[in-house]
């Protein structure tokens, strides 16, 4: 049972203009959350992460949003780069519950493209 | 600094075999866990060790086996081989603690024949 839904397999977006992934969960025992970056042949790269007594957070041309009501968050990037062209995964945790550490709930991924 | 490694980069085995990957952590990070990802697939949770010890186990068969050592590397087992094992053995090590930020590595492309 997918617990993290990433419900676009693909975003194609024009340089500078922003870039808005959506990731939805159903456990409402996640607390944490992640996005990770993964090129072809490469390992998944930590992006940006926001824990659930924070709505938003940002990092450079990177920002989550956290809508907990609606079990809804995403990731908006601007403006986008062709270099940012990779696979995103939204990734969950259930930390204050005794999740296991290093146990982390992903979603099937979306692909980005980012065109001149 | 190095990053997390992990060999053989790719392999391929026929079923019924066993195979041993590996994987070193980034230098102080004491713990490891393993993910299994199917091409169009997100990462799914296999293993968790903390200072050597299992600390968590996803939804795998007992075929899969882990352990990790003193210097904190660690090593996943998975016997009598599957075509369904085919997929691509990401480790990602952290500093443990709440610091659920992992540190993945390229992975291990398993082929099972």
């Amino acid at each position: 049972d997918q617990q993290v839904k990433q419900n676009s397999p693909s975003l194609s977006v024009q340089e500078g203009r922003i870039s808005i992934l959506n990731c939805d969960y159903t456990n409402s025992m996640f607390d944490y959350f992640l996005w990770y970056k993964k090129y072809p042949a490469e390992g998944p790269t930590f992006l940006i992460s926001i824990s659930s007594i924070k709505d938003k957070n940002e990092d450079g041309r990177f920002t989550v949003f956290l809508n907990k009501s609606a079990k809804h968050l995403s990731l908006h990037i601007v403006p986008s780069q062709p270099g940012d062209s990779a696979v995103y995964f939204c990734a969950a945790s259930a930390i204050s519950r005794g999740s296991t550490l290093g146990r982390l709930y992903f979603g099937r991924g979306t692909q980005l493209t980012v065109w001149p | 600094d190095a990053g997390v490694t992990q060999s053989p980069t790719h392999l391929i085995k026929t079923r019924g075999q066993q195979v041993t990957l590996r994987c070193s952590p980034i230098s102080g990070h004491k713990s490891v866990s393993w993910y299994q990802q199917v091409l169009g697939q997100g990462p799914q949770f296999i293993f968790q060790y903390y200072e050597k010890e299992e600390r968590g186990r996803g939804n795998f068969p007992d075929r899969f086996s882990a352990r990790q050592f003193p210097n904190y590397s660690s090593e996943l087992n998975v016997n009598a081989l599957l075509l369904g094992d085919s997929a691509l053995y990401l480790c990602a090590s952290s500093l443990g603690g709440n610091n659920e930020k992992l540190f993945f590595g390229s992975g291990t492309q398993l082929s099972v024949l």
